[in-house]
């Protein structure tokens, strides 16, 4: 079974650039995250979505970021524009949805965006 | 506010020593607790988890973590490291009533000298 995909691994912009990060999670997980970890400070959460509906995003910095997920599959994260500040690995992580009950969430391998 | 805190950024240990890596958490809410690892290049891999009943868990590679719920700690040990143990270690905590979404601690660097 394949785990949880990001794409692209890498990604350097300028400030100002526009940047969308793709994530696939694992087949047939409901639940799909968002995390981000800037240089230096702790990893973050940003966003959940249930299949297509964003059922928290009181994690999200600003309204630069945007989120996606058409079709409760896979999902992206646009940043228009790019700041400075916003180079850090962003992580995605999908889970089981469990019906109310504590769930382990699975790791991509992140996204390394770097804004010049 | 829900936090987890590691008091170790670094830590060095020779091969074949034991390991204890040290997470301390404050959640307004009944915990379910995870320990995971990055390694160089790689993304975040679980290696254990704590959701309830028995305090003394297992994960992959030969480490366990025990919750102690009197000093809000779920400490990670291993008996023995391998020069392949040397990573990036993360506490992370979740709660139902915080819609499951983590709080990672700030991590901490393992160094194996051999």
């Amino acid at each position: 079974e394949a785990g949880v995909t990001q794409f692209p691994s890498h990604s350097v912009i300028e400030k100002g650039q526009t940047v969308t990060l793709r994530c696939d999670p694992i087949s047939g997980h409901d639940n799909l995250y968002w995390y981000r970890r800037v240089m230096g400070k702790e990893i973050k959460f940003l966003l959940h979505f249930v299949k297509e509906s964003k059922q928290d995003e009181s994690g999200m910095p600003n309204n630069r970021f945007l989120a996606e997920r058409t079709g409760g599959t896979y999902s992206t994260l646009k940043v228009q524009p790019a700041e400075l500040e916003d180079s850090g690995v962003y992580f995605c992580a999908s889970s089981q949805d469990r019906r109310g009950r504590q769930e382990t969430q699975y790791f991509g391998p992140g996204t390394r965006l770097l804004v010049l | 506010a829900q936090s987890v805190t590691q008091p170790d950024i670094h830590i060095t240990v020779s091969e074949g020593a034991s390991l204890e890596l040290r997470c301390n958490y404050s959640y307004g809410a009944t915990p379910y607790l995870f320990w995971y690892v990055q390694s160089p290049g790689q993304g975040l891999q679980l290696l254990l988890k704590y959701f309830s009943g028995d305090t003394l868990v297992q994960g992959i590679k030969g480490f366990e973590a025990e919750f102690k719920r009197s000093q809000s700690s779920f400490n990670l040990r291993k008996p023995s490291v391998h020069w392949s143990d040397a990573a990036e270690y993360f506490c992370a905590v979740g709660a139902l009533k915080y819609g499951n979404k983590l709080v990672f601690g700030a991590g901490t660097i393992l160094r194996v000298k051999s």
